[in-house]
């Protein structure tokens, strides 16, 4: 049980487009989603928490215009990047827990991988 | 504020050898640890956790101690096997996760 999935596994897209990215939460509802974000060699960071319908909350320094999320049930939020460039190539992870606690454990998806051209 | 830093890897190991892979921390209060593994192709999966200082996280194997005084939770398994071999990620919550850089560990046959 609680499995998270994520679509599409890899993407490649050329500077200026917008991508989305789904989080699926497939044997549970998700009250909380969380997207990260992993550069090689580094941590797992914290872009933006999202509670079914409701805004985003995103950590300091994350542009929210760039990083469109939304979050309509409670299976499913999706991470739009809206303008790529190649600075926002990078790993997206998501993760789903099923009540709105931060001490709540969180279930991951497996990545996405975004290669901006 | 709160951070992670875990042993850089990769780390190499034979079969049947002992693993230990670092982990320390900075935090304000007292926060949850946490030990993460991620399995190629797959998401992280919660491997172990410890609550308060002295308890000691167990799982396949695997077990680390919450060390209040030198701010460590060192990850260790007496015999690795090939199935081990996988990116271990250290983290911390105090409000939100906090994760290391995460180390790659590679076992042989």
């Amino acid at each position: 049980g609680a499995v998270v999935s994520q679509h599409p596994s890899w993407v490649i897209c050329k500077s200026g487009t917008s991508v989305k990215i789904e989080c699926r939460s497939l044997d549970f509802q998700a009250t909380t989603m969380f997207w990260y974000r992993q550069f090689p060699k580094q941590s797992l960071m914290l872009m933006a928490t999202s509670n079914e319908g409701s805004k985003a909350t995103y950590e300091q320094g994350v542009e929210k215009d760039k990083f469109l999320i939304n979050h309509a049930s409670l299976t499913l939020s999706t991470l739009t990047v809206t303008s790529a460039h190649p600075e926002d190539s990078s790993f997206y992870i998501c993760s789903a827990s099923t009540a709105g606690g931060p001490n709540d454990e969180q279930f991951f998806g497996p990545g996405t991988r975004l290669t901006v051209l | 504020g709160n951070s992670v830093t875990q042993m850089e890897g990769p780390v190499t190991l034979s079969e049947e050898a002992f693993l230990t892979i670092n982990c320390t921390y900075t935090a304000t209060g007292y926060p949850s640890l946490f030990w993460y593994v991620q399995y190629p192709g797959e998401g992280l999966q919660l491997l172990l956790k410890a609550t308060k200082a002295d308890d000691k996280g167990s799982n396949k194997g695997f077990e680390a101690t919450y060390r209040k005084e030198t701010t460590s939770f060192h990850l260790e398994k007496g015999s690795v096997q090939v199935s081990d071999s996988a990116v271990y990620f250290c983290a911390l919550r105090g409000g939100k996760l906090i994760f290391g850089q995460g180390t790659e560990l590679s076992v042989k046959p």
